[in-house]
């Protein structure tokens, strides 16, 4: 079974510096998806990043990036230029390329941000 | 605008009284999930469904119940509640084809 694991349960930065979010994951599939998902205190899940496994780049939107190494199972979170609106529960997640959309999700980074 | 709208948002209940918490997507997606979501543990699928009729297990499904009689709505059951079964809920939909998962608003199950 797949496993999804964020070992940083809290993290805080200085507004509008750079902060990365680890995530780890196990699995023996080779074709799958990655997301970040933000959960602020409105509890509402916010798909915040998409990578797929069969693609070498990194995806970015915006002032957001992950460092994606596939054989490493690393897929980590980069936010430039934090704001106070990043601050929100942030949380890794897997799902296989096929069958059911089922997502694994990691235990959750807590993000602060300090103005 | 596509929803997936889950009712009651809020609910406290007591130990062993039914209750059912809707969930209704307007996009026509074939899969609907539910999961639950508790401090440290992030979220987990209690149950989920791959058209109308067809169910199946997540990983919690102990204590719940499901059913899939049209393809928009996906109820979650729980027939006689337990304290352990407090947390927050949340449904999503999909197509079984697409690569992204719509979520519910969240509902919040208090049990004592």
């Amino acid at each position: 079974a797949q496993t999804v694991t964020q070992s940083q349960p809290e993290m805080s930065v200085q507004e509008a510096e750079t902060v990365t979010l680890s995530c780890t994951y196990d699995t023996s599939e080779s074709d799958y998806y990655l997301f970040w998902y933000k959960q602020p205190p409105s509890r509402q899940m916010i798909l915040v990043i998409r990578q797929e496994a069969y693609k070498q780049q990194n995806a970015t939107e915006n002032r957001f990036s992950v460092n994606f190494q596939k054989a490493a199972k690393s897929f980590s979170l980069k936010i430039s230029d934090s704001q106070l609106g990043d601050a929100a529960m942030y949380f890794c997640a897997y799902r296989g390329f096929e069958g059911a959309q089922k997502l694994v999700f990691g235990q959750g980074t807590r993000l602060t941000i300090n103005p | 605008e596509a929803q997936v709208t889950q009712n009651p948002r809020y609910l406290i209940t007591v130990t062993g009284k039914k209750l059912t918490v809707t969930c209704s997507q307007n996009m026509n997606h074939e899969y609907m999930s539910w999961y639950r979501q508790d401090p440290g543990l992030g979220l987990r699928q209690i149950y989920y469904s791959m058209n109308v009729e067809v169910t199946d297990k997540g990983d919690v499904p102990e204590g719940y119940k499901v059913s899939r009689k049209e393809k928009r709505n996906f109820p979650l059951i729980l027939e006689s509640p337990s304290p352990n079964q407090t947390s927050l809920y949340f449904c999503a939909s999909a197509r079984l084809s697409g690569n992204t998962i719509y979520f519910g608003e969240g509902s919040w199950l208090t049990v004592v």
